[in-house]
């Protein structure tokens, strides 16, 4: 079964913390993505990996970077951690193999709560 | 840009109630369109989807989704929900080209009445 990781389900952190959240896929794709999810405001997205070494903005990338050193790992960094970061993170990936499934394959989210 | 409206926030339904829950977007080219539930405390898993053909859709747990292309829109229905369909369901679309991103709606709450 195809598989999604999030390192931590629960985070707090304090105010100006430097926090990483961490995302690993087994499944080879290509892409991977991390969006957050808040209440009325459905999933917004804050960066985006095509391929290794390769990242985009999203909609929403202040405060954020990312890093994707290897084709498996998509790391999201919050530089200075503030309260109104405090969210649901999901991670998500998907292949761009021709006549594949593009839909995304979803971790199971990090909740972070920044005191 | 693309964007996704779900007009309802929160639908609240007794068991055995038929659902129609609301999606549009907004993009003129050719899409591909997908519906994710949400349940508890669980990830986002995929419910059903639309890349091209029969324009109505069947997915898991009995729910479909018609793509009216006129309308530019993606409802999802059930003809009879059960309690465990208490979630939040998400739309979403996405360009046809295989490296475009998915845009997401805002989501519809669903609370379903034992």
């Amino acid at each position: 079964d195809v598989k999604v990781t999030q390192s931590s389900r629960y985070l707090v952190k304090r105010t100006g913390e430097k926090v990483f959240l961490e995302c690993v896929q087994d499944m080879d794709h290509e892409n991977m993505f991390w969006y957050r999810q808040d209440p009325g405001l459905g999933l917004r997205l804050i960066y985006f990996s095509y391929d290794v070494k390769m990242k985009e903005k999203g909609d929403i990338p202040e405060g954020y970077s990312v890093s994707r050193e290897k084709k498996e790992r998509f790391s999201l960094i919050l530089e200075s951690a503030s309260t109104n970061q405090t969210s649901m993170y999901l991670c998500a990936s998907r292949t761009t193999q021709q006549g594949s499934y593009y839909g995304y394959t979803f971790g199971s989210g990090t909740r972070l709560t920044v005191v | 840009a693309q964007s996704v409206s779900q007009h309802n926030h929160h639908v609240i339904l007794s068991e055995a109630a038929s659902l129609e829950l609301g999606c549009n977007y907004s993009y003129g080219g050719t899409v591909n369109l997908f519906w994710y539930v949400q349940y508890p405390g669980q990830h986002l898993q995929l419910l059903l989807k639309y890349f091209s053909g029969d324009p109505l859709v069947k997915g898991i747990k009995g729910f479909e989704a018609e793509f009216i292309k006129s309308k530019f829109s993606f409802n999802l229905r059930k003809p009879s929900v059960q309690w465990s369909d208490t979630a939040e369901y998400f739309c979403a679309v996405k360009k046809t080209s295989s490296a475009s991103k998915i845009i997401f709606g805002s989501g519809t709450r669903l609370s379903i009445r034992p």
